[in-house]
C-alpha cells in the first residue's frame, strides 16, 4: 500500500539556521504531495503542496521539489524562526481516489533563539 | 471564508458511553474526511463523504460511523467508548478533486 517516511525528529535548530526535513514515499501511479503543519493544541494547516514530477510548491519561505525518480518531497528553509517551531507532516493523495490522505509520521521541529 | 469547523473543542466520556462530533466544511466543499490522531499511531483516516455518500473506509471497527447531510456537514459517531480512543479528532474538508484538505482544529476527545 502506500506510504510515507519522515525523518525521525524533534529536529532542533537555531533562529536563522537552514532546515532540512526529509520525506520519502512509495505509492503506484502519480501521487499529489502535501507537507502540513501543526502547531500546538491547532489541527494541521496546508503548508505547501506539489501535484506533478518536478513541480516545486513553495509558502511562507518553505520549498519542496517533487522528485520522481527519488520518490522524495523533502521541507527545506533558508532561515527557521522560532515563529516555525511545530510539527511538520508530509502526506500524499492518489490522483483518481481524491479521497484519502496518507500521512508520515510528523517530524517535531523546535527553533532556539 | 469560514473555515472548517469542529464541535465541541473538548469533550471528556466515560467507557461505555457513545459520542457524536460534528463538522462544518467550507462553504461549497462537498467532500469531507474524518482522520484519528494519536501519539502512538499517528494520523490515520477513518472515512470520507462526498455527496451525502461513505466514498471510502479506513481500517477501524464497526463503533466508528459516519455521516453526511445534505448541507455537507458531517458527522462521526462512536459507540460503546473505549479507552484507547482518546484522541484528537480531526475533519478536514475538499472540493472533492484531489486538490488537498483544509483541516479543523479537530476535537479532543478523553475518555475515562
Amino acid at each position: 500500500g502506500d506510504s510515507v517516511t519522515q525523518m525521525e525528529g524533534p529536529v532542533t535548530l537555531s533562529e536563522e539556521a537552514f532546515l532540512t526535513i526529509n520525506c520519502t514515499y512509495t505509492a503506484t501511479g502519480y501521487p499529489s504531495l502535501f507537507w502540513y503543519v501543526q502547531y500546538p493544541g491547532e489541527g494541521l494547516q496546508l503548508l505547501l503542496k506539489a501535484t506533478k514530477a518536478d513541480d516545486k510548491g513553495s509558502n511562507k519561505g518553505f520549498e519542496a521539489t517533487y522528485r520522481k525518480e527519488t520518490t522524495s518531497f523533502h521541507l527545506e528553509k533558508g532561515s527557521v524562526q522560532v515563529s516555525d517551531s511545530a510539527v511538520y507532516f508530509c502526506a500524499l493523495i492518489k490522483t483518481g481516489t481524491a479521497s484519502k490522505l496518507t500521512f508520515g509520521t510528523g517530524t517535531r521541529l523546535q527553533v532556539t533563539l | 471564508k469560514a473555515g472548517v469547523t469542529q464541535t465541541p473543542r473538548y469533550l471528556i466520556k466515560t467507557r461505555g458511553q457513545q459520542v457524536t462530533l460534528s463538522c462544518s466544511p467550507i462553504s461549497g466543499h462537498r467532500s469531507v474526511s474524518w482522520y484519528q490522531q494519536t501519539p502512538g499511531q499517528g494520523l490515520q483516516f477513518l472515512f470520507e463523504y462526498f455527496s451525502e455518500t461513505q466514498r471510502n473506509k479506513g481500517n477501524f471497527p464497526g463503533r466508528f460511523s459516519g455521516r453526511q447531510f445534505s448541507n455537507s456537514r458531517s458527522e462521526m459517531n462512536v459507540s460503546t467508548l473505549e479507552l484507547g480512543d482518546s484522541a484528537l479528532y480531526l475533519c478536514a474538508s475538499s472540493t472533492g478533486q484531489g486538490d488537498g484538505y483544509t483541516f479543523g482544529s479537530g476535537t479532543r476527545l478523553t475518555v475515562v
